[in-house]
């Protein structure tokens, strides 16, 4: 059963710090969307990425975070330096575009920020 | 994409059928109606999707009314695991990277009680 996986799952860490967060997508599937949620927020798209390529960061804090596809099968967003107003969940999706587009999402990182 | 308007929770008794409305009046001829669903703690998990008819799977069923301005999503025999936010989501599909974004609204919060 294909899925896709998020690491960590979870992630307690100081203000300041550099977080990474790694997204395997489903083989195959070329285009790859990072989201975020909250309470507060709701599911936010932050970024995605076709055939590795960034198409739309718009919804990404360009002064901390950054998001990178480095081959078809890792991708990588990371938070520098942290605050604690970035914990939330984020979660990696997968597109397969032989089933009508249908997006897959993975479990979620769990990030907290003290 | 089009906008989308569910209401925020209902409950469903166990055994029954669970009928999810969701209003889309603004949507376009190329946008399809996405059904997800999101259990607690879990990423959103695909159910369905359709452009104009009525679409079924093993997970549900989805009407759309000939106008395309509303649909019904249909859990035919509610279980306590269908418990979860389900969110309706219109996008348009197809080759161009802009179609396939999937926007979250706020869902309806279903509760199947026994």
């Amino acid at each position: 059963d294909a899925r896709v996986t998020q690491t960590p799952r979870h992630k307690v860490t100081e203000m300041g710090q550099e977080v990474t967060m790694r997204c395997q997508p489903i083989l195959g599937h070329n285009t790859v969307f990072w989201y975020r949620q909250t309470m507060m927020q709701g599911l936010e798209l932050l970024a995605y990425f076709r055939n590795r390529a960034p198409l739309d960061d718009s919804g990404m804090p360009k002064d901390r975070f950054s998001a990178e596809m480095p081959d078809a099968t890792l991708a990588t967003l990371k938070i520098q330096p942290s605050e604690p107003r970035d914990s939330a969940v984020y979660f990696c999706a997968s597109v397969d575009r032989v089933a009508g587009n249908t997006i897959y999402f993975g479990e979620g990182s769990w990030l907290t920020v003290v | 994409d089009a906008k989308t308007t569910q209401p925020p929770s209902m409950d469903c008794a166990e055994g029954r059928a669970a009928n999810l409305p969701c209003n889309h009046s603004t949507i376009s001829g190329n946008e399809y109606v996405y059904w997800y669903r999101q259990i607690h703690s879990q990423g959103p998990q695909y159910i369905i999707h359709g452009l104009k008819n009525n679409e079924t799977n093993e997970m549900a069923s989805l009407i759309i009314t000939e106008d395309r301005k509303s649909s019904t999503l249909i859990l035919p025999h509610a279980t306590l695991r269908d418990t979860a936010v389900y969110y309706c989501i219109v996008r348009v599909a197809g080759v161009k990277a802009a179609g396939n974004k999937l926007t979250f609204g706020g869902g309806t919060r279903v509760l199947v009680k026994p």
